[in-house]
């Protein structure tokens, strides 16, 4: 089976710096995504890491460590708009693309 | 190039009745997933479709049932509506083998009152 885990709510300043954890558990690894949702709004696509390291794009960077089951999404210069929830999701470990997601973490964004 | 889209955008049934919501997928896209979101949960899958069968299913009852046609448009229906099933229920396409990513549709909300 498979086992997401992220914290349900996070609060950072405008123009600053946040990091959103993600620790998983599961039986067979095939990538893991992180998703950004506005409230009633379709998940969209962020990120996909299979590496480790660190992945960066624009003002998003995700980070994956297979080894600790632990991944982290890095938002810079934060802007109102991002406030969102921020979903990790992970590909079934058996196989086909099915899609088995965490709770979210709902971000808010404070001047 | 047309994303994903879904109909109807909102909902209300009462406890009992059946509703059907439907989705097409992005161009280019044979694969179709339903997935349940509650209100301040992660979406929770239903059930896939590729070449008009169903091809994996989530933890859900027989109430919830889904079709996929010729064109790769998927309907989801649910019978017996329970106050449980309000949620919103998004829809996501992709590409069989061309990897993990699914494009999500803007979701049908629905209210069972």
């Amino acid at each position: 089976g498979q086992n997401i885990d992220q914290p349900t709510e996070m609060t950072a300043t405008e123009g600053a710096i946040v990091q959103i954890n993600c620790t998983y558990q599961t039986s067979g690894f095939n990538g893991l995504f992180w998703y950004q949702q506005h409230a009633g709004e379709a998940p969209t696509f962020l990120s996909y890491n299979v590496l480790d390291g660190l992945e960066e794009k624009g003002r998003f960077s995700s980070f994956l460590s297979r080894s600790k089951g632990y991944s982290y999404l890095l938002l810079k210069e934060l802007q109102m708009k991002d406030s969102a929830s921020y979903l990790c999701a992970m590909p079934w470990s058996g196989g086909g693309n099915k899609l088995t997601f965490g709770t979210g973490t709902q971000l808010k964004v404070e001047l | 190039d047309a994303g994903v889209t879904q109909s109807p955008t909102h909902l209300i049934k009462t406890r009992g009745q059946q509703v059907t919501l439907r989705c097409s997928p992005k161009s280019g896209h044979d694969t179709v997933s339903w997935y349940q979101q509650a209100l301040g949960q992660g979406p929770q899958f239903i059930f896939q479709y590729y070449e008009e069968e169903e091809r994996q299913r989530g933890n859900f009852p027989d109430r919830f049932s889904g079709h996929q046609f010729p064109n790769y448009s998927s309907e989801l229906n649910v019978n017996a509506l329970l106050l449980g099933d309000s949620a919103l229920y998004l829809c996501a396409s992709s590409l069989r083998g061309a990897g993990y990513e699914q494009y999500f549709g803007p979701g049908t909300r629905l209210t069972v009152t």
